[in-house]
Parts: C-alpha cells; sequence; structure tokens
C-alpha cells in the first residue's frame, strides 16, 4: 500500500523559477526521504530527515517536515533543465531498517 | 553516497522462463535489501524485505514461490522471476541500507521484458 500522496502531480516551470512539491502521509514515522527519478532510470537519494527535524537544506534543495500535519515539502530553488524528473517522497515507519514506501510522485518539467 | 549496483540492467525473455535479477551494495555491508517493482508511471511498489541469512518477508499479494530471493551474503542479494509471464514485465529496483533509519540507496534498476 502508499503511504504517501503528493501534490501537485505534475508541475512546469521556467528555468530560474522554485518548484515547491508537498507529501503527506498518514502514520507516525521515523524519518522521510526524498528521491528523484529519471525517466526510466534509477532512483537518486536527495535529502533525510528524521521525525524530529523540521528544516534541512541541501543546496538548492530544502526540505520541511511537519509531523504534527505529516506533511513535508521539498523546495528546489532556481530551477534547471536538468531538475526535470519525478520526485517521491518516502516514509520509513521504525528504525529496524523498514523498507520505505514511496508517494505517487510529482513529475516536474523545468523548460529553459 | 553508497553504490548499489543492479545485473542485468535490462532483460528479454520469453514466458514461462526464469530470470535471475542481482543487486550488490558495493561499498557497504547491507544486512538488508529491499526489492521493488515499478509499473510505468507509477511510484514503486515494495515487493519484498531480504534478510541476509534468513528468508525473505514478502508483501501482500506477491507470491514467494514465483518472485525467489536470496541473500547469501551481506552484499548480494538475487530475485529470480520463475515462470514469468507478460504482466510480470515491469522495472525491478532493489535497494540496500547501512544500517536501521539510515538512507536507503537504490540500484539502477532492472527492465524485464517477458514477450
Amino acid at each position: 500500500s502508499q503511504q504517501g500522496e503528493e501534490d501537485p502531480q505534475a508541475l512546469s516551470i521556467q528555468e530560474g523559477e522554485n518548484a515547491t512539491m508537498n507529501c503527506s502521509y498518514k502514520t507516525s514515522i521515523n524519518n522521510l526521504q526524498w528521491y528523484r527519478q529519471n525517466s526510466g532510470r534509477g532512483l537518486v537519494h536527495l535529502i533525510l530527515i528524521r521525525s524530529n527535524e523540521r528544516e534541512k537544506h541541501s543546496g538548492r534543495l530544502r526540505v520541511t517536515l511537519d509531523t504534527s500535519k505529516k506533511s513535508s515539502s521539498l523546495l528546489i530553488t532556481a530551477s534547471r533543465a536538468a531538475d526535470t524528473a519525478s520526485y517521491f517522497c518516502a516514509t520509513a515507519f521504525n528504525q529496524a531498517g523498514t523498507a520505505l514506501i514511496f508517494g505517487k510522485g510529482t513529475t516536474l518539467s523545468v523548460s529553459s | 553516497g553508497a553504490v548499489v549496483s543492479q545485473h542485468p540492467s535490462r532483460v528479454i525473455c520469453k514466458s514461462g522462463t526464469s530470470v535471475k535479477i542481482e543487486c550488490r551494495s558495493l561499498d557497504f555491508q547491507a544486512t538488508t535489501m529491499f526489492w521493488y517493482r515499478q509499473f510505468p508511471k507509477q511510484s514503486l511498489m515494495l515487493m519484498a524485505t531480504s534478510n541476509e541469512g534468513s528468508k525473505a518477508t514478502y508483501e501482500q499479494g506477491v507470491e514467494k514461490d514465483k518472485f525467489l530471493i536470496n541473500h547469501a551474503s551481506l552484499t548480494l542479494s538475487t530475485l529470480t522471476v520463475t515462470s514469468a509471464h507478460p504482466e510480470d514485465s515491469s522495472f525491478y529496483i532493489c535497494s540496500a541500507s547501512g544500517g536501521p533509519g539510515e538512507t536507503q540507496y537504490f540500484g539502477p534498476g532492472t527492465r524485464l521484458l517477458v514477450l
């Protein structure tokens, strides 16, 4: 079963603009991770945020986590055409190495 | 980051044959690996959890006799699709974690096409 729901399902922007994707989940989590997937390829890990963290940065990426609302957001600043991909949030329920449960993903298209 | 490889990257087989997919953690030991399946334009769905030295744990609806998983070492897990049928055509992705609650690193995936 799927845990997360990304919003929006698809997003089209121009280079240089910021892209914001949201993810909601249903149950308590240990951590939440964001991944990128280029068409037909494997997943690239972007960032992990733990349940006791509220915000994390990595380069042009900013992730927030609101456990009270069971939601997270991924912000990509100053987007580039190379950012075009599908983005998934994934949640882990506990520390015991439990598999990740993926959301449906947001397809981002950045045009130059 | 850690590297996970998969082999083969692409395989085409005839209906009724078996296909083995390997997943290797190249620079770290993984006591647990995970196998996912992804259909076109859909998200990843967990198939099973592969534990080194013990039986795999399958998700509901995944036939353990059809999708055989072996995790013989801390760096290798294999998924064998037995008696493959066209509906098994999909993108199979494995992941591995260096420890509980840590980042999972994904392999590049294996695209299976069953004719």
